[in-house]
């Protein structure tokens, strides 16, 4: 079965660093991996999937297959950013599988 | 609609109760999903439904659990003879197959408490 594993429930950076929000995997088939994000009252949404080899808000996430992890990153963190990040993957069932969430605070 | 209602959005019942959460997903959205999520965790998979039929039931934690999506569009997850440790935020969401699927767009959820 899948799995999905962020290691960090929380994350503190201050405006303007980088961050870095780690994901790993364990799938013995092709996944498709996700970021999905949850900013404070509002529901939970995409953020990024990685065959969209896409940046948005400034995040960036790169699938390393032989390392089996999608970490998410940006190089200037801003305030809007805090929220409750999670990676999610999608198996050849279609079955969606999450991790247990990195709550990412940017202080100002 | 719009996007993904579920009702009731909070709900509060007494251990032993019968509840019944309902989701009603985007307009031509073949794929329905429910999630629990408790304080502090990611969303913990319950089913997958492509179509009318349940495509993945192996997250229901055991046999008071029951969805049904009978006519391919509306779902409802049944809980019989609640416990305390049922209370959580359970999460709906839905996508459609071809170009752009596999992207869950959620409801606001349905919180339920066991007292």
């Amino acid at each position: 079965a899948q799995r999905v594993t962020q290691p960090e429930k929380l994350l503190s950076v201050f405006k303007g660093a980088p961050v870095e929000l780690k994901c790993n995997y364990s799938y013995s088939g092709s996944p498709e991996l996700f970021w999905y994000v949850q900013y404070s009252r509002q529901r939970l949404q995409l953020l990024l999937r990685h065959i969209s080899r896409e940046s948005i808000k400034g995040f960036t996430a790169d699938l390393n297959k032989g390392e089996t992890s999608f970490h998410l990153k940006k190089p200037f963190a801003q305030e809007e950013d805090s929220a409750m990040y999670y990676c999610a993957l999608r198996d050849n069932n279609n079955d969606m599988r999450f991790g247990a969430g990195t709550r990412l605070t940017v202080k100002p | 609609g719009a996007g993904v209602s579920q009702t009731p959005s909070n709900k509060v019942t007494e251990k032993g109760k019968y509840v019944e959460l309902r989701c009603d997903p985007i307009s031509g959205h073949t794929a329905l999903y429910w999630y629990r999520q408790s304080l502090g965790q990611g969303p913990e998979f319950l089913i997958y439904f492509q179509g009318t039929g349940a495509a993945d039931d192996s997250g229901l934690p055991n046999d008071r659990f029951f969805a049904v999506r009978p006519e391919g569009s509306v779902s409802t997850l049944k809980i019989q003879r609640t416990e305390r440790g049922d209370s959580a935020v359970y999460l709906c969401a839905s996508s459609r197959t071809g170009i752009g699927a596999n992207v869950l767009t959620f409801g606001a959820g349905s919180r339920l408490t066991v007292l």
